[in-house]
């Protein structure tokens, strides 16, 4: 069966401190890949996205991901987390024969200690 | 204008009310979606509309019934609902009507049924 998988529920990093966390996926074919940030009480908001080309993946607040198709993985990083990162982020895949359907992964909450 | 907007953000409704949730968006976006978000859980897709016509339905209940009035414009008309129907109700958008694209999600309705 087709899913996403976000293996850490929660994970706790200090401030200033690298953050890496994972997603898995299981498709046949390649898929359109997202990660979301989700602030308490907020929508959720894109952070980056792959389609194809490069597998390093720039997005916005200094957020990167790389694409590894041998691993089924879309790994989210930041080198130097701050405060206001935390949040839930979740990652969702989606395939062009679902058309614009996306699938989430059920999240990782990321909390922040100073 | 990059703005998903819903109304109203709060809602309490008992379980013979009639309600309506509304989303507008005014960035030329072809499709318009409805997600439902428990706490802690990752949004589920209950409705799209393509080209203001109805592309996906999540089977969800008939007390749930989606309108697209135009382009901009998405409403969900609540009626007969249950306490577990509480929850974060989302509208997002996107560019894309047939693939996955990004999509901009509004900052949610919460709807609270007794």
């Amino acid at each position: 069966a087709q899913s996403v998988t976000q293996p850490d529920i929660h994970i706790t990093v200090s401030e200033g401190a690298s953050l890496e966390l994972r997603c898995n996926y299981s498709y046949g074919a390649t898929p359109y890949l997202f990660w979301y940030v989700q602030s308490p009480g907020q929508g959720l908001q894109l952070l980056l996205k792959y389609f194809s080309g490069d597998t390093l993946v720039q997005g916005i607040k200094g957020f990167e991901a790389e694409f590894k198709r041998s691993q089924s993985s879309f790994n989210l990083r930041k080198p130097s987390v701050h405060w206001s990162d935390a949040a839930e982020y979740f990652c969702a895949v989606g395939l062009k024969a679902a058309g614009n359907k996306l699938t989430f992964g059920g999240g990782t909450r990321v909390l922040v200690k100073p | 204008d990059t703005e998903v907007t819903q109304t109203p953000k709060h809602l309490v409704m008992g379980m013979t009310n009639k309600k309506s949730l509304k989303c507008e968006q005014h960035m030329g976006h072809r499709a318009m979606y409805w997600y439902k978000q428990k706490a802690k859980k990752p949004p589920e897709l209950m409705f799209v509309y393509s080209y203001e016509k109805l592309s996906i339905n999540e089977s969800v209940p008939s007390r749930f019934s989606p309108e697209c009035p135009n382009s901009s414009l998405l409403n969900l008309h609540l009626h007969a609902l249950q306490p577990e129907d509480s929850a974060l109700y989302l509208c997002a958008s996107s560019f894309a009507a047939d693939t996955p694209g990004e999509l901009f999600f509004g900052e949610g309705s919460r709807l609270t049924v007794l």
